[in-house]
């Protein structure tokens, strides 16, 4: 079971902001930057932000993300129905000396 | 363009062991840091284990600490895990993933990028 824990689910209609979010400790939010994840059935993991709030390049500004204390959150705006996916937040755990990633959300588009 | 490909999968029995295998291409290879994700079926990502790109440190998930070993020829460009002593839980795709995202002025820890996956089945 991971430290890190997200909501299993979230959903929106197209248009709408949907919002998810990350919730860890001193260990690891709390001291360490957060990545953002989206993936699609049976393909790899993307990169969507990384150092809690920044896009890498080619990534829609749709997506925005933030951290406060031990809680990050990622936020999709504007909701599109290929936003329908899996997201994990990750982070660096400084107890356990490794990364660590979120329980993941399912974002289904209604 | 990188490209990362992973191999060496495959049905191997209970205590079993596999070495996989992740050949990257178009980066420079020994400047970053590279780690293992795996995620099994039907459920979320799990880091694995992770080699440094600024010396020979290496880390490991404690589900894994003892049983899989981590290693990189920088000379090949490729990365390697060593997995022995294989558990049923130990079933899952495992992904090599490049760390660090590279801006002009900087590069910050993220898994950039993945590779596509290789598929380990450790079943009797």
């Amino acid at each position: 079971q991971s430290v890190v824990t997200q909501p299993p689910s979230a959903s929106g209609t197209p248009g709408q902001r949907v919002t998810i979010s990350c919730s860890g400790s001193s260990s690891n939010i709390g001291s360490n930057p957060v990545t953002w994840y989206h993936q699609l059935p049976g393909t790899a993991p993307k990169l969507l932000i990384y150092s809690n709030d920044q896009r890498p390049s080619g990534v829609p500004d749709r997506f925005s993300g933030s951290k406060s204390g031990t809680s990050a959150s990622l936020a999709i705006s504007g909701l599109l129905s290929e936003d329908e996916a899996d997201y994990y937040c990750a982070v660096w755990d400084d107890s356990l000396n490794g990364y660590v990633f979120g329980t993941g959300t399912k974002v289904t588009v209604l | 363009e990188v490209q990362l490909l992973e191999s060496g999968g495959g049905l191997v029995q209970p205590g079993g062991s596999l070495r996989l295998s992740c050949v990257a291409s178009g980066f420079a290879f020994r400047s970053f840091a590279m780690s293992w994700v795996r995620q099994a079926p039907g459920k979320g990502l799990e880091w694995v284990s992770g080699f440094s790109g600024v010396d020979t440190s290496t880390y490991y998930a404690d589900s894994v600490k003892g049983r899989f070993t981590i290693s990189r020829d920088n000379s090949k460009n490729t990365l390697y895990l060593q997995m022995n002593s294989l558990r049923a839980e130990d079933t899952a795709v495992y992904y090599c993933a490049k760390e660090g995202y590279c801006t002009r002025f900087n590069c910050f820890e993220a898994f950039d990028q993945w590779g596509r996956g290789t598929l380990v089945t450790v079943s009797s």
